[in-house]
């Protein structure tokens, strides 16, 4: 069975950082490109990052550009996403994500398996 | 960057009834490479549809994709009380990520 378990959220200033991570098993890790997407409080669905099976290929959303950072341990199945100067419209339940199919970059497949998110919270 | 419409934003409807739901790229979207999820309160997203019309594993036949190029349509035959939720289109296949469209809700009339 898949499970992606995610970690690491919590209220944070702004201005500071949080590391998230997410743990996985059931599958083989380093076939698979594995994304961060977020949800903010009532609102849809925001792609964050994606990195490809062998970290190749990165991609991030602009609204996280250069304060994100994306990056994957397979050795040990997990995902993370490191996010200095944290806003407050980054304020969000944050999904580890798991791409349907084998690709060498990223999103060549939707999603198939999600985890259930920790929850980000920037506040003064 | 592709961006995705989708309408209405809200459906009420009662079960048994036949939704349709609408989803429509800036651009024509590559080899219908367009998703559909589903996603109930306290919940992940549940992948319905790939590629436009296939049903991912253990998905319902009352549910239903079509289109191609800029316009794409999820339908529901009959809804059931399970059914109601909020339901998500997704372009893939432009690396490195995705875009999502702004959702439309299914509710209980």
């Amino acid at each position: 069975e898949v499970q992606l378990v995610e970690s690491g959220g919590g209220l944070v200033q702004p201005g500071r950082s949080l590391r998230l991570s997410c743990a996985a098993s059931g599958f083989t890790f380093d076939d698979y490109a594995m994304h961060w997407v977020r949800q903010a409080p009532g609102k849809g669905l925001e792609w964050v990052s994606g990195i490809s099976w062998n970290s190749g290929s990165i991609g991030y959303a602009d609204s996280v550009k250069g304060r994100f950072t994306i990056s994957r341990d397979n050795a040990k199945n997990s995902l993370y996403l490191q996010m200095n100067s944290l806003r407050a419209e980054d304020t969000a339940l944050y999904y580890c994500a798991k791409e349907g199919g084998y690709c060498s970059s990223t999103s060549c497949f939707p999603i198939d398996y999600w985890g259930q998110g920790t929850l980000v919270t920037v506040s003064s | 960057e592709i961006v995705l419409t989708q309408s209405p934003g809200t459906l009420s409807l009662s079960p048994g009834e036949r939704a349709t739901l609408s989803c429509r790229a800036s651009q024509s979207v590559s080899s219908s490479y367009l998703a559909w999820y589903q996603q109930k309160p306290g919940q992940a997203p549940r992948l319905l549809i790939y590629g436009a019309s296939s049903r991912a594993t253990g998905i319902p036949d009352r549910f239903s994709g079509s289109g191609s190029g800029t316009d794409f349509t999820l339908t529901i035959s009959r809804l059931e009380p399970e059914d109601f939720a909020v339901y998500y289109c997704q372009q893939y296949g432009s690396s490195p990520g995705f875009t999502f469209g702004p959702g439309t809700k299914v509710d209980i009339k």
